[in-house]
């Protein structure tokens, strides 16, 4: 079963724009991490925000979390054509499984 | 390139068979994952080894197993192969299982389609 749920399922843009995908999760939560699929090929990863952390940037991208409200959301800021991919959240679950569980994704088009 | 091998890259087969995936983890690594992404039931947690011991389960069929070896890499068993366990299968493995915030370095995965 998921765990989260991305929103918007699909987002299209133009180069330069900025993208702002959320994810929302269920349950409790160790970290919360990032990940980018170029179509059907291996996941990979972005960035990993800790469950007690609130904002973390890595290059053009930012990711916040609000563990209150079960969410968070990544920005990838003056986007290219290359940042065209599906970007999926995922969790871990917090019970020490450290397995990952994922959200049903956001499809990015980046248009030049 | 994350580190993470995986073999083959494609594999095509008939229902009711069974094959083997091979996943290698980047040297010091010692937790080994699988998923499978399949386009109605998502990307979804499979099973985890650790350091050659089992250590986690997740959506896992019985008709599918998986170990690891003492070399660490691990192999991914599919059997009485149905229509429905075309998909990619990914392995990605982490340091260990200490810890809260482990990133886990996935393989370019393996796409099976069951005909």
């Amino acid at each position: 079963s998921q765990q989260g749920e991305e929103d918007p399922q699909a987002l299209s843009i133009q180069e330069g724009e900025n993208a702002t995908m959320n994810c929302s999760y269920k349950t409790s939560i160790n970290n919360l991490q990032w990940y980018r699929q170029n179509s059907g090929r291996g996941l990979v990863h972005l960035i990993l925000i800790r469950s007690n952390e609130r904002e973390k940037h890595s290059g053009r991208l930012r990711v916040t979390l609000d563990t209150s409200k079960k969410s968070s959301s990544l920005l990838i800021t003056a986007s290219r054509a290359a940042d065209t991919a599906s970007y999926f959240c995922a969790t871990d679950d917090g019970t020490g499984r450290r397995a990952l569980t994922f959200g049903s994704g956001t499809r990015l088009q980046v248009q030049p | 390139d994350s580190g993470v091998t995986q073999t083959p890259k494609h594999l095509i087969t008939a229902t009711g068979q069974r094959v083997t995936l091979r996943c290698s983890p980047r040297s010091g690594d010692l937790s080994v994952y699988w998923y499978q992404q399949s386009l109605d039931q998502g990307l979804q947690f499979l099973i985890q080894y650790y350091n050659g011991e089992e250590r986690a389960k997740g959506n896992i069929l019985e008709r599918f197993s998986a170990q690891q070896f003492p070399d660490l890499h691990s192999e991914l068993n599919l059997s009485s192969l149905e229509l429905g366990d075309s998909a990619l299968y990914f392995c990605a493995s982490s340091v260990a299982t200490a810890g809260v915030g482990e990133t886990q370095y996935f393989g370019p995965g393996t796409r099976l389609l069951v005909l």
